[in-house]
């Protein structure tokens, strides 16, 4: 799982309230991104991360926002979740220098599930 | 508009059999075309990394080709085994500093 932990690993939430899905790695590296799956389509960039304080947004970034304060971690709340939110959310790693030559290393995903 | 598509969106075969999964893109300009498996309640994780100048790439018993004239690739399971039952997703990169395309997947079933 190249040291990447996801918590919680299931979590189920009311509509309306906010959300906080957290990654850890334990590998020290500069890149990590938001993505979530949803049947039908393939894996989605919510937002990313260059380094401590530096994030910009992915292609789905509406109703997110991200925060990295440490080096291994790296933040995604839903500030007011949504039934469009239920998704599983993965977060992933990479050893590059963000141009793509790397691949990512994932973790095991969050199911939230917004009632 | 880039577009990554995999067919076939599933496929049953029987252990020890030899299968073809297809992957076709639009992406452009191309930077990379990678193979990812992930099973069941797991995080995608990678096969094969493939650069526009290289044709082949084999990890284990799964060979990536890549056809860059055509914008084609395939990733071949030899010898399937019951844990090759996964999704197989294929992924294109644009040139630095842009997204990744990820293709939707193919779903294969290995029974015995």
């Amino acid at each position: 799982d190249a040291g990447i932990t996801q918590s919680p690993r299931h979590k189920v939430t009311e509509t309306g309230t906010p959300v906080t899905l957290r990654c850890h790695q334990t590998e020290n590296h500069r890149y990590m991104y938001w993505y979530r799956q949803d049947p039908g389509h393939g894996l989605r960039l919510i937002h990313y991360s260059y380094g401590v304080k530096d994030t910009d947004k992915g292609e789905v970034s509406d109703g997110y926002s991200v925060s990295r304060s440490k080096t291994e971690d790296f933040l995604l709340t839903l500030e007011s979740a949504t039934s469009s939110q239920t998704s599983v959310y993965f977060c992933a790693i990479s050893q590059g220098d963000g141009t793509y030559n790397s691949p990512l290393h994932f973790g095991n995903g969050t199911r939230l599930t917004v009632t | 508009k880039n577009q990554v598509e995999q067919s076939p969106q599933s496929l049953i075969i029987l252990e020890g059999k030899n299968c073809t999964l297809q992957c076709n893109y639009t992406v452009s300009p191309f930077s990379n075309l990678r193979w990812y498996k992930q099973d069941t309640g797991r995080g995608p994780v990678s096969l094969t990394i493939m650069t526009f100048s290289e044709n082949t790439k084999s990890n284990g018993r799964y060979t990536a080709t890549l056809d860059a004239d055509t914008k084609q690739s395939s990733l071949h399971i030899t010898a399937s085994q019951l844990s090759d039952s996964a999704s197989y997703i294929c992924v294109v990169s644009a040139q630095a500093g842009t997204a990744l395309i990820f293709g939707k997947g193919t779903t294969l079933s290995v029974s015995s």
